[in-house]
């Protein structure tokens, strides 16, 4: 069946990075857009960016245009998100999230298990 | 960028009750729309996608309506497991940002 299977939970400072991992298994890895979404405590669900691992373009959005990277590795079917600069409003639940059909921007079927992200001095 | 509107924030109904929460685009989409339902402390799985296709597995007393820039999610009896919060999601294009949510409670 496919899955996503992301790294566990990261404690982190003001102003250091962090890479959360989401390793895809049980379909073609190239043929579908991993997207990232993040849930702060108690908020709404919020879309941070895709990428496609077939032609490793990524499509970010603005609110997070120069602090966030998405990168794929194909040899091991995994996806990467880096968030740099944490604040402590970056503290939230990140989610990676399979595209439902072949292009890029559709619905997210599946959904991995989510990654808690604290950022505190 | 197209924002998403859900109403309403919160509801509660009873056991059995027909259920209607509506989400408004600020532009049209056709029907690139999705719903997701979270329950509580779990992950977001999606129930309907192309604003009317019910995800294979989802209960049929799920469906969806709409197009253009207004989209209806109905749950027909509701169920004490349908306890969560809804999401729709507009996917034409990125950012593909989600509605605010609605909190489904039982009376």
């Amino acid at each position: 069946q496919v899955q996503l299977v992301q790294s566990g939970g990261e404690v982190k400072k003001p102003g250091a990075s962090v890479r959360v991992s989401c390793k895809a298994s049980g379909y073609i890895f190239t043929d579908y857009a991993i997207s990232w979404v993040r849930q702060a405590p108690g908020q709404g669900l919020e879309w941070v960016g895709w990428i496609s691992p077939y032609k490793d373009i990524a499509n970010y959005a603005q609110k997070f245009q120069g602090r966030v990277t998405l990168t794929t590795d194909k040899s091991t079917s995994t996806a990467y998100m880096d968030l740099r600069s944490l604040r402590s409003d970056d503290t939230a639940v990140y989610y990676c999230a399979r595209a439902g059909s072949g292009w890029p921007t559709a619905w997210f079927d599946p959904w991995g298990q989510g990654a808690l992200v604290t950022v505190s001095s | 960028d197209i924002r998403m509107t859900q109403s309403p924030s919160s509801l509660s109904a009873s056991v059995g009750d027909r259920v209607t929460i509506t989400c408004r685009a600020s532009q049209g989409i056709d029907n690139y729309l999705a719903w997701y339902q979270q329950k509580p402390g779990k992950v977001p799985k999606v129930l309907i996608y192309a604003a009317s296709t019910l995800q294979s597995g989802v209960p049929s007393r799920f469906s969806g309506s709409g197009s253009g820039t207004d989209f209806t999610l109905t749950i027909n009896s509701l169920q004490p497991e349908d306890v969560a919060t809804y999401y729709c999601q507009k996917y034409n294009s990125a950012p593909q940002t989600f509605g605010q949510g609605t909190k489904v409670e039982i009376k």
